[in-house]
């Protein structure tokens, strides 16, 4: 069974500094990635996904993932972080048909002014 | 535009009682439906979708069930609570277009059960 491990369960940056979270997932076929966002009081919402096609996916917000098939990760990144970036960050695989979806554990980000 | 309530937001049980979680979506139809639960230190667990009315796939043997009584509501429900289903439960929805990966979630239902 496929699987999704992050290894960073709390981050703490101060504003400007560069992020990186890591992702690693366990299947070794072809995989569809996803990060997704859950900002304080609001929905869980996509951030980013990889389909096929460049590795380097760009998402909302200044966002982008690196698909590295020889590691199985899919790390997130962002040059510069925001203090609205506080968030806690999901990184997803497709498991299968409709759309199910295998989550990791998660990755409390807290960005101080 | 489509949207997705769950109810209630926050419940407190006692363990032995029965439980009804209610997730409705808006503005779409026939929707794949979903219930997810976080655990505390834990990712988000698939417990339940549903392709459609009265079609539900379990994804983990558990004390809990879900039912699809109509196209756009999905319950998550307990005979009996036990201590270990204390949790955040989601519920989200995506469309029938593809393999998108993109599903949309509810505000969450905060479950203790004591």
């Amino acid at each position: 069974a496929q699987s999704v491990s992050q290894h960073n369960h709390h981050v703490i940056l101060s504003e400007a500094a560069s992020l990186e979270l890591g992702c690693n997932y366990s299947y070794g076929g072809t995989v569809n990635l996803f990060w997704y966002v859950q900002y304080p009081g609001q929905h869980l919402q996509l951030l980013l996904k990889y389909f096929s096609g460049d590795p380097l996916v760009k998402g909302i917000k200044g966002f982008e993932a690196e698909f590295i098939k020889s590691k199985f990760s899919f790390n997130l990144r962002k040059p510069s972080v925001q203090w609205s970036d506080t968030a806690e960050y999901f990184c997803a695989v497709l498991g299968g048909g409709y759309n199910k979806l295998i989550f990791g554990a998660g990755t409390r980000l807290a960005v101080h002014p | 535009s489509q949207t997705i309530h769950q109810w209630p937001a926050t419940l407190v049980q006692p363990v032995g009682s029965p439980l009804s979680l209610e997730c409705t979506v808006e503005g779409t139809s026939n929707p794949n439906l979903y219930w997810y639960r976080q655990a505390a230190g834990r990712g988000l667990q698939l417990l339940f979708y549903s392709v459609g009315i009265g079609q539900i796939s379990s994804e983990v043997p558990q004390n809990l069930s879900a039912s699809r009584p109509q196209d756009r509501q999905f319950i998550l429900s307990s005979k009996k609570l036990l201590l270990s289903d204390s949790g955040f439960y989601l519920c989200a929805w995506s469309g029938l277009a593809g393999l998108s990966g993109e599903l949309f979630f509810g505000e969450g239902s905060r479950l203790t059960v004591l």
